[in-house]
Parts: C-alpha cells; structure tokens; sequence
C-alpha cells in the first residue's frame, strides 16, 4: 500500500528557533500534499495545500510567512515552521495524494512538535 | 472550517458489543471518508462511500450514507479492545481532494 513518512517524528525546539518537518510519499508519486494541525484531542485543521512546483495555498487564519511550505519533488513536501513560540507546539500531520487520483490520501504517522 | 460535527464526542463500551458512531455535515459533498486515529499516531483511512451510495462494507465495518439528511454511521460490530482509538469523519465538502474532518469520536473498548 502506499505509504507516506515524516520526519522527525518528535522534535523539541527553544523560542524563536526554526524547525523543518518533511513529508515524503516513499512509493507513490504525490503532485499535492496536505499539512494539518492537531491539538491534544481535537480534530485535524487543514493548514495548506501544497502543490509540487507551485506556491501552497493557505487556509484562512494561517500565516504564511510562518509556516513556510516547500513542495519541491513529486516525493517531498516540507513544513518549516519559522520564529517557534510554545503556542505552535502541536501534532502536524501530512498527507498525500497520489497523482491524478483526487479520492485518495495517504496519511503521514505526524510529527509532534514541543516549544519550550 | 471544521463542517462535520461527530456524536458521540466520546463512546465507552465492552468487548463484543456493537460500536456506532454518526457523523453529521453542512455543505454537498462528494464522498465521506472514515478514518482512525490510535492515540498519538497519524490516520489510517478506513472506507470511503460516494454520494449515489447508501451504505458500505468492510469487514467488521459498515458505514451509511444518508444525504438527504446530511449525515453517515461508522458501525463496528463485534468490537475488539484493539479498535480503541479516534474515529473521524471527513468531507472534500466539493473542494476537489481537500478534507474537512469532524470532530471525532473517543472510541474505548473495554475488555
């Protein structure tokens, strides 16, 4: 089946550091990838879009400038999450989406982020 | 935004017993999905039921699809302490392949 990784699968970062957090597709090629926002038992929010070798699409509310999105390859999708404060501490998942095939996503095993 | 509203938000029951869970949305859609969560881990898609579909099997699952009502049931029959998780609903909510997920419901299965 397919499979997508993340990576670091934990990380802890101090105030005002930078962390990058990457999505790869490991046997599928992904033209679009998804970034998503977790809280302590909540729902999943939609952060991004992020299409290969184009600018992502931000949901409203979600600061670009922050959260930096590269989708360089058709296998590798990153999030850097830039100036961390400890409110940006939180699960982030990322999905992908096989070429031409728009029902399916392949979910990320997330990425939890501490800022201390 | 967050459209699919999951009930119950919680569910605690014991080995054997039947697990249902519903899962209500706003706007059209052209399919929902169903997906666990174990805790702390990412989702691993469980069944997918198209708009013109009413209901679904998999295995132990069975989801409707009600749109008239805007809404779906994830049923588990049979439960196993190993279907304790997080299960969500989710839309594309006509946005092409973007999701829009419920709430979720807290799944523990006692054994």
């Amino acid at each position: 089946g397919a499979v997508v990784s993340q990576h670091p699968s934990r990380v802890i970062c101090k105030s005002g550091t930078s962390v990058k957090i990457e999505c790869r597709s490991l046997d599928f090629q992904a033209t679009t990838m998804f970034w998503y926002r977790q809280f302590p038992k909540k729902s999943l929010m939609l952060m991004a879009t992020s299409n290969e070798g184009s600018k992502a699409t931000y949901e409203q509310g979600v600061e670009k400038d922050k959260f930096l999105i590269n989708h360089a390859s058709l296998t590798l999708s990153t999030l850097t999450v830039t100036s961390a404060h400890p409110e940006d501490s939180s699960f982030y998942i990322c999905s992908a989406s096989p070429s031409g095939i728009l029902d399916e996503q392949y979910f990320g095993p997330g990425t939890r982020l501490t800022v201390t | 935004s967050q459209q699919g509203e999951e009930d119950p938000q919680a569910l605690s029951i014991q080995e054997g017993e039947n697990a249902t869970m519903n899962c209500s949305y706003k706007t059209s859609i052209n399919n929902l999905q169903w997906y666990r969560q174990n805790s702390g881990r990412g989702l691993v898609h469980l069944i997918l039921i198209r708009s013109n579909e009413r209901e679904k099997h998999s295995g132990r699952l069975r989801v409707t699809l009600d749109t008239s009502k805007k809404s779906s049931s994830l049923l588990i029959t049979a439960s196993r302490a190993a279907d304790t998780a997080s299960y969500f609903c989710a839309t594309d909510a006509g946005y092409g392949n973007k999701l829009v997920f419920g709430a979720g419901t807290i799944l523990r299965v006692k054994s």
